[in-house]
């Protein structure tokens, strides 16, 4: 089974601290995605990656960065969070290869910023 | 960017049919579909491609009109297990960034 581990479910931090978000996944997948999930707004892209040190900027990405040093591992920053980021963060994976190929979700990282 | 999805929000008796619609201004390669259950990660369950090829499961069956693109999930004879949110993903071309819609909470009851 493809296995994405987001490193935390639940994290507080403070205005204006840095924060990183970790995500790995252990099936060799090229793409990567960050989400952030807010009530009545679905499912919102924040940065995808296809390859490694590869990135593009999702709906969102203002606020945001991203690193993908290893191709097994995505992180997302917020180089100085702010109380409108808190919300819970999504990582997925998918093979990136072929057509149409489906996304696997890590169980998600709830952040609040106080 | 995102999809449009309607409706926001369906309520079900067991038993009963409904359907959920996606749509999008941008020309697609595919449309997913997924189900999160609440506080659970959303679980993929089919993905329908240009040329119209269509990937069903169980009662859960969809459609893809590429002209339009618009594509529908139609829950058949729902059960209590298919309460949950949907959301549909789209990409623009294979391989690219997969963007979902706003979400329809389903909630069937007995």
């Amino acid at each position: 089974d493809v296995k994405v581990t987001q490193s935390s479910r639940y994290l507080v931090k403070r205005t204006g601290e840095k924060v990183f978000l970790e995500c790995v996944q252990d099936m060799d997948h090229e793409n990567m995605f960050w989400y952030r999930q807010d009530p009545g707004l679905g499912l919102r892209l924040i940065y995808f990656s296809y390859d490694v040190k590869m990135k593009e900027k999702g709906d969102i990405p203002e606020g945001y960065s991203v690193s993908r040093e290893k191709k097994e591992r995505f992180s997302l920053i917020l180089e100085s969070a702010s109380t409108n980021q808190t919300s819970m963060y999504l990582c997925a994976s998918s093979l990136g290869e072929g057509p149409g190929t489906e996304a696997f979700f890590g169980q998600g990282t709830r952040l609040t910023v106080v | 960017q995102q999809p449009v999805q309607s409706p926001q929000a369906v309520i079900l008796r067991e038993g009963e049919d409904a359907v959920i619609n996606c749509s999008s201004s941008k020309a697609l390669y595919s449309v997913h579909w997924y189900r999160q259950k609440h506080g659970e990660a959303p679980v993929f369950l089919m993905i329908l491609l240009k040329g119209g090829e269509q990937k069903g499961h169980e009662k859960i069956s969809a459609s893809f009109n590429e002209k339009k693109q618009q594509s529908s999930l139609y829950l058949t004879a729902s059960q209590l297990s298919y309460s949950g949110t949907y959301f549909c993903g789209t990409e623009e071309a294979a391989g690219n960034k997969l963007t979902f819609g706003g979400g329809t909470r389903v909630l069937v009851k007995p």
